[in-house]
């Protein structure tokens, strides 16, 4: 089993829906959680940390449940723009510093 | 306040050749991880240098080694190059354990 689990996708949206993006990771050492975004041939950029109490920053929502072991995120009203492939990050903090594991990546394509 | 810098941008070697990439972290961070990143996958973590040594590294093979400099520059060396190396290789900064900022990669084709 993979530490970081996401599902490949691709999402095909229209303009406007709202999608949901979920992730899994199997290590309960896991202590800090990130969404980030990569387009084509280009490095990945952080759109998110990821809370307990969940957070928002617009259109864009993330949140953590630790019990289930499980992240996901949310976005509203979907932008020709969000088109990218969204990774799921997760830092394991170890005896010496830390270790970052990436999902495989959620492709996402909003249609006009 | 310059990002991360990576160089070079793109890189063409054969097989058996040995490769060096740079990386200089954004300022007023002090760990840098490097990572490839194959087509279609997730970057997977080659290794991490805090304070000029490798702190921690990922399932990859001695011919993967690098360096930190004091200035928190670091270097990713590639001894023996097989086909299966060509990647696009990511370098991130972050101050310890915070958020990692990434570079723009160096694409090396090995062939």
């Amino acid at each position: 089993r993979k530490e970081v689990e996401q599902d490949p996708g691709p999402f095909n949206v229209p303009e406007g829906a709202t999608v949901a993006f979920n992730c899994t990771y199997s290590n309960s050492a896991s202590q800090s959680f990130f969404w980030y975004r990569q387009d084509c041939r280009k490095e990945p950029k952080l759109l998110m940390s990821v809370y307990s109490s969940g957070n928002e920053d617009g259109r864009f929502t993330a949140q953590l449940n630790r019990a289930s072991q499980y992240i996901s995120l949310l976005i509203r009203d979907s932008k020709l723009s969000d088109s990218a492939t969204y990774l799921c990050v997760v830092n394991f903090v170890m005896a010496g510093g830390f270790k970052t594991i990436f999902g495989a990546g959620t492709r996402l394509f909003v249609k006009a | 306040d310059a990002g991360v810098t990576q160089s070079p941008t793109h890189l063409i070697k054969t097989r058996g050749q040995q490769v060096t990439l740079r990386c200089s972290p954004k300022s007023g961070h002090d760990t840098v991880s490097w990572y490839q990143q194959a087509l279609g996958q997730g970057p997977q973590f080659i290794f991490q240098y805090y304070e000029e040594e490798e702190r921690q590294r990922g399932n990859f093979p001695d011919r993967f080694s690098g360096h930190q400099f004091p200035n928190y520059s670091s270097e990713l060396n590639v001894n023996a190059l097989l086909l299966g190396d060509s990647a696009l290789y990511l370098c991130a900064s972050s101050l310890d354990a915070d958020t990692q900022y990434f570079g723009p990669g160096t694409r090396l084709t090995v062939l």
